[in-house]
């Protein structure tokens, strides 16, 4: 079962130009992050937000925790072509020693110079 | 410091053989976790351990066997490989919270 649905799953745009993607859920995670993967290399921890409502900042990127812990959005502003890459969410779910993460598939995205 | 690190980096095998893929962390985690990753699927937990000699089963654990011998490291074996297991497999150290992937092991099973 699909707990995380992240949109879009594919998105091309110009360099310069802003985005947000989502992660949504139906269910309350304690905590979620987000990773960026680019090919041929496994994904790589940006950030993880914990607080209902909280708002992090990494350079041009902007992550938001949604107030009831259920869903997520990362903004780019200004893309560039470094950016390019899949972006996938995850959530923390559970408790105890049967906390894992439940995976999104991903937004693939791709900044065109 | 290396981080996580996975051996072997690209393996093709035949349907039944067996093999062993190797992960190891220098970050002194409790917690490893092997997963693989497919298209259209994204990541699924294979096996985890919270402990040095601790082991449990994830979302799609048949086919695979694991041990955690010693803290740094967390073995995968496939006992008799079959052409669904092709795939790309990552071992995580970390927390639930934070973890922090190994390169990847690409495995094609023919």
């Amino acid at each position: 079962t699909q707990l995380l649905e992240q949109s879009p799953q594919f998105l091309s745009i110009q360099e310069g130009e802003n985005l947000t993607v989502y992660c949504n859920s139906s269910s309350v995670f304690s905590s979620l992050q987000w990773y960026r993967q680019e090919p041929g290399e496994g994904p790589v921890l940006l950030v993880t937000v914990v607080t209902g409502g909280e708002v992090k900042k990494l350079k041009r990127l902007t992550f938001q925790f949604g107030d009831a812990r259920k869903d997520s959005s990362l903004h780019i502003t200004a893309a560039q072509p470094g950016d390019t890459g899949l972006y996938l969410c995850a959530g923390a779910h559970g408790a105890g020693n049967n906390r894992k993460l439940i995976w999104g598939l991903g937004t693939s995205l791709a900044v065109n110079p | 410091n290396a981080g996580v690190t996975q051996t072997p980096k690209f393996r093709v095998l035949k349907t039944g053989q067996s093999m062993t893929l190797l992960c190891a962390q220098d970050m002194n985690h409790e917690y490893m976790y092997w997963y693989r990753q497919d298209p259209g699927m994204g990541l699924r937990l294979i096996h985890y351990s919270v402990g040095e000699g601790t082991t449990a089963k994830g979302e799609v654990p048949d086919g695979y066997n694991v041990s955690r011998l010693k803290k740094q490291n967390f073995l995968l074996g496939l006992e008799s490989a079959a052409p669904s297991q092709t795939s790309v497999y990552f071992c995580t150290s970390g927390t639930v919270g934070e973890q922090y992937f190994g390169p990847g092991t690409r495995l094609t099973v023919t």
